[in-house]
């Protein structure tokens, strides 16, 4: 079946610029995860969706970013304003219920801020 | 900040060796997860154990839970070439929130 997909797979933006990043989880899967990945280290958490709603957006850097999920499938992160330091790889996982269900990640979007 | 923190940083071995890395994390936790990535991918999962388990497998995959000492690992035998590639853990709180990783081992299985 399919698995988590982000679109696009790479973007690169100018300084200064909005930026969305889509996120089309499994089929099914209740729960929603965005996290950001420099090279060389962990997923940092950004915010977690159950539904429609976000459980928990404790990890988000600052109001440039924001996310949603309006019919509790497809999910959206936007970042305004972009600064160089908002580089990096921004993965979406999804998992059936939340709770002690595994992740599935897609292969992140790779973002550019020049 | 991270929750787990995985060693060592790097490990290298040879094809068919046991590969052994470790975990420790700092809070209560509700389970305890390890993924693999391979380079420019996203995180695939390798295995859960909740926290009232002690040990668990997955075909070459062994994973232990010390909750007393707050610390995991994870070992792969009779490793191979295919298994080169960062292996993270991450702890999923009691309120189950969040899935926190740590910085991940990077393991490289020489032929």
């Amino acid at each position: 079946g399919a698995g988590v997909s982000q679109t696009p797979s790479n973007k690169v933006t100018e300084k200064g610029k909005y930026v969305e990043l889509r996120c089309d989880p499994i089929s099914g899967h209740t729960a929603l995860y965005w996290y950001r990945q420099s090279l060389g280290q962990g997923p940092e958490f950004l915010i977690y969706f159950q539904g429609t709603g976000a459980a928990d957006d404790s990890g988000l850097p600052n109001d440039r970013f924001f996310a949603v999920r309006p019919e509790g499938s497809v999910s959206t992160l936007k970042i305004q304003r972009t600064e160089r330091g908002d580089s990096a790889v921004y993965l979406c996982a999804s998992s059936l219920k939340g709770i002690n269900s595994p992740l599935h990640f897609g292969n992140g979007t790779r973002l550019t801020v020049t | 900040s991270q929750q787990g923190e995985e060693d060592p940083q790097a490990l290298s071995i040879q094809e068919g060796e046991n590969a052994t890395m470790n975990c420790s994390y700092k809070t209560s936790i509700n389970n305890l997860q390890w993924y693999r990535q391979n380079s420019g991918r996203g995180l695939v999962h390798l295995i859960l154990i909740r926290s009232n388990e002690r040990e668990k497998h997955s075909g070459r995959l062994r994973v232990t839970l010390d909750t007393s000492k707050k610390s995991s690992s994870l070992l792969i035998t009779a490793s191979r070439a295919a298994d080169t590639a960062s292996y993270f853990c991450a702890t999923e709180t009691p309120s189950g929130s969040r899935l926190t990783f740590g910085e991940g081992t990077q393991l490289t299985v020489n032929p």
